[in-house]
């Protein structure tokens, strides 16, 4: 079935460092791949989205690919900001189901 | 208009009251969604309306009963939980149903906490 894992946190890092956050997934078929981020208090919202192979979300400095010969959809940022302090969760969906990851939380510190 | 509207945004009950939650858009999506999110955990389906019809149901306990009153609105109705249903309730919207391409819109959600 459709999975998807991500790398534990928490991640901390002090502000204008780069950020990795590793997503890998399995997946029969072509699903479509998202970044979900939590800030604290509130529900999820969408940061950035592929829906094919080679494809490129971007939003607000963040960027994944959405890379079929991996099976990866790794997000990136160039320089985090004490602002981006969230849960990111990463999510594969298909027809029926929306499969988020476990969830990766970000501690930025000035 | 971009929002999903929740309330309460948090509830205390014991476990013999009933109580609901509500959930409003107005962005003429066909699609929502209950989730249930407990603490450092992922969110789990509970619920899917798709055109205001209950579509996908993930085996969840009858003491939840969702309602779909029109394509605007949907509600959790809430009888007789236990302790362990204490997390937070989000609700989501979608343009349509599906969740291939489709980008899904949270409400904060509804904190509930069972005593």
């Amino acid at each position: 079935g459709n999975s998807v894992t991500q790398m534990e946190g928490p991640v901390t890092l002090s502000e204008e460092a780069f950020l990795t956050i590793n997503c890998t997934y399995t997946a029969t078929g072509y699903p479509s791949l998202f970044w979900y981020v939590q800030y604290p208090g509130e529900g999820l919202q969408l940061l950035l989205k592929a829906t094919k192979a080679d494809d490129k979300g971007s939003n607000k400095g963040f960027e994944a690919t959405y890379r079929k010969e991996t099976t990866s959809f790794h997000l990136e940022k160039g320089s985090v900001q004490v602002s981006d302090s969230a849960v990111y969760f990463c999510a594969l969906g298909s027809t029926d189901k929306l499969i988020f990851g476990t969830g990766t939380r970000l501690q930025v510190f000035p | 208009d971009t929002e999903v509207t929740q309330t309460p945004k948090h509830l205390v009950m014991g476990m013999t009251n009933k109580k609901s939650l509500k959930c409003e858009q107005h962005m003429g999506h066909r699609a929502m969604y209950w989730y249930k999110q407990k603490a450092k955990k992922p969110p789990e389906l509970m619920f899917v309306y798709s055109y205001e019809k209950l579509s996908i149901n993930e085996s969840v306990p009858s003491r939840f009963s969702p309602e779909c009153p029109n394509s605007s609105l949907l509600n959790l109705h809430l009888h007789a939980l236990q302790p362990e249903d204490s997390a937070l309730y989000l609700c989501a919207s979608s343009q349509f149903p599906g969740f291939g391409n489709g980008e899904l819109f949270f409400g904060e959600g509804s904190r509930l906490t069972v005593l």
